[in-house]
């Protein structure tokens, strides 16, 4: 069975404390991986996509990397609008659903 | 740019009823699909189609019915409301074999 695995569920960080959100995944094939942000009461917002290990893709303050069983969202030196939900989610081979992790609630405390 | 809008925003129901969640989009995006998120859960997959007239159950169809009579427009029903249906139903759009997808801004919908 296709799953996907977030760690951990909720982090709390002092601003600038820099840290790692985890994403594993067991799939048959995996076409892409994706990265969203969601913030109370909205829809997820799409921040990445990664196709195969060793890609990394960075905007700002945020950087994806991608290995063959799990992704990594890397805060550095993060700030309090970063707070929000991240969700990642996987794109099987052949298909065009995507299948979602639990998401991992960001708090980053001023 | 709208992107894709759902309607309505909240929604109360009481168990037995039936209503429609409305989703349209302006990308001229053939891939939509419909979500509920629900504490713990994640997004899940309740339906989705590639194109207008062809439709697919996802992950969670039960209870659920859709139709895609055009490209901009995929109506999630609601047959007969149940408790367990209570959610935030997010609708989304991509290009077919695109990578990103974009999301309404969801609907909250409340069955008692």
């Amino acid at each position: 069975e296709d799953q996907v695995t977030q760690s951990p569920e909720a982090l709390r960080l002092q601003e600038g404390e820099s840290s790692s959100l985890n994403c594993s995944y067991t799939v048959s094939g995996l076409r892409g991986l994706f990265w969203y942000r969601q913030d109370p009461g909205k829809g997820p917002e799409f921040l990445f996509t990664l196709y195969s290990a060793g890609e990394e893709k960075e905007k700002e303050r945020l950087k994806a990397t991608l290995t063959k069983k799990e992704s990594f969202l890397h805060i550095t030196a993060p700030k309090p609008e970063d707070s929000a939900t991240y969700l990642c989610a996987v794109q099987l081979q052949g298909a065009q659903k995507l299948v979602f992790g639990q998401g991992t609630r960001l708090t980053i405390n001023p | 740019n709208a992107g894709v809008t759902q309607t309505p925003k909240f929604q109360v129901l009481k168990t037995g009823q039936s209503m429609t969640l409305q989703c349209a989009q302006d990308m001229n995006h053939e891939y939509m699909s419909w979500y509920r998120q629900d504490p713990g859960m994640g997004l899940r997959l309740i339906h989705y189609s590639v194109g207008a007239g062809i439709t697919d159950q996802g992950e969670v169809p039960n209870g659920y019915n859709v139709s895609r009579s055009t490209t901009e427009d995929f109506p999630l029903r609601l047959l007969s409301a149940a408790p367990s249906q209570t959610s935030v139903y997010f609708c989304a759009s991509s290009r077919r074999g695109g990578t990103e997808a974009f999301f309404g801004q969801g609907t909250r919908l409340t069955v008692v």
